[in-house]
């Protein structure tokens, strides 16, 4: 049971190029998030999705995309990535009965 | 979902019980208290939560007041490796599709 996982890791970007973050569970959870943190900061949400095929906005969903064409999969887009996305990168997801979020590693990306 | 207020840092010396407060004076009868904690830049975890009673699981205590405006988080005997930042949410239920709104949290150093 490998939780959630994140690919990749760490990236750089340079301004204006497109990336893909992967958020991936093995749960069997119906609600996956998408979270960002900056420097010292708390962590803010970008994105959720409450089942296969559906998304909504979170907090701060200005530049991202994400789709959830399938329950154990719910990716990250960027379309024109800006210095402004440099962040950590952190995926979630959780049971239907909101008991315990689980988050995965974390994607660091910079964007020069 | 309310708003929480923590202390920015606390310290602990290593063994002895932490005590972290929260206040959460706006909270809703609906709403939940959860804590999470990060250790070192890696994807938050999970560490208890509770509604109006008292909880108790193998990492921590939520003490919850009766008017539910504050809650404690006491982890009975600290280690060095319990030194990460901690994070008091309030969250509601139905319509909130378990998103967590986090504030800055309180950083723990436990110290020899």
């Amino acid at each position: 049971n490998a939780g959630v996982t994140q690919t990749p890791k760490f990236r750089v970007l340079k301004t204006g190029q497109s990336m893909t973050l992967l958020c991936a569970q093995d749960m069997n959870h119906e609600y996956m998030y998408w979270y960002r943190q900056d420097p010292g900061m708390g962590l803010r949400l970008i994105h959720y999705s409450v089942g296969e095929g559906t998304t909504a906005k979170g907090e701060v969903p200005d530049g991202y995309n994400v789709s959830r064409l399938k329950k154990q999969n719910f990716l990250l887009g960027l379309e024109s990535a800006a210095p402004s996305q440099t962040s950590v990168y952190f995926c979630a997801s959780v049971d239907s009965y909101y008991n315990e979020q689980f988050f995965g590693p974390g994607t660091r990306l910079t964007v020069l | 979902d309310a708003k929480t207020t923590q202390p920015p840092s606390m310290d602990c010396a290593e063994g002895r019980a932490a005590n972290l407060p929260c206040n959460h004076s706006t909270i809703s009868g609906n709403e939940y208290v959860y804590w999470y904690r990060q250790i070192h830049s890696q994807g938050p975890q999970y560490i208890i939560h509770g509604l109006k009673n008292n909880e108790t699981n193998e990492m921590a205590s939520l003490i919850i007041t009766e008017d539910r405006k504050s809650s404690t988080l006491i982890l009975p005997h600290a280690t060095l490796r319990d030194t990460a930042v901690y994070y008091c949410i309030v969250r509601g239920g139905g319509t909130s599709y378990g998103k967590l709104t986090f504030g800055q949290g309180t950083i723990l150093t436990v110290h020899p």
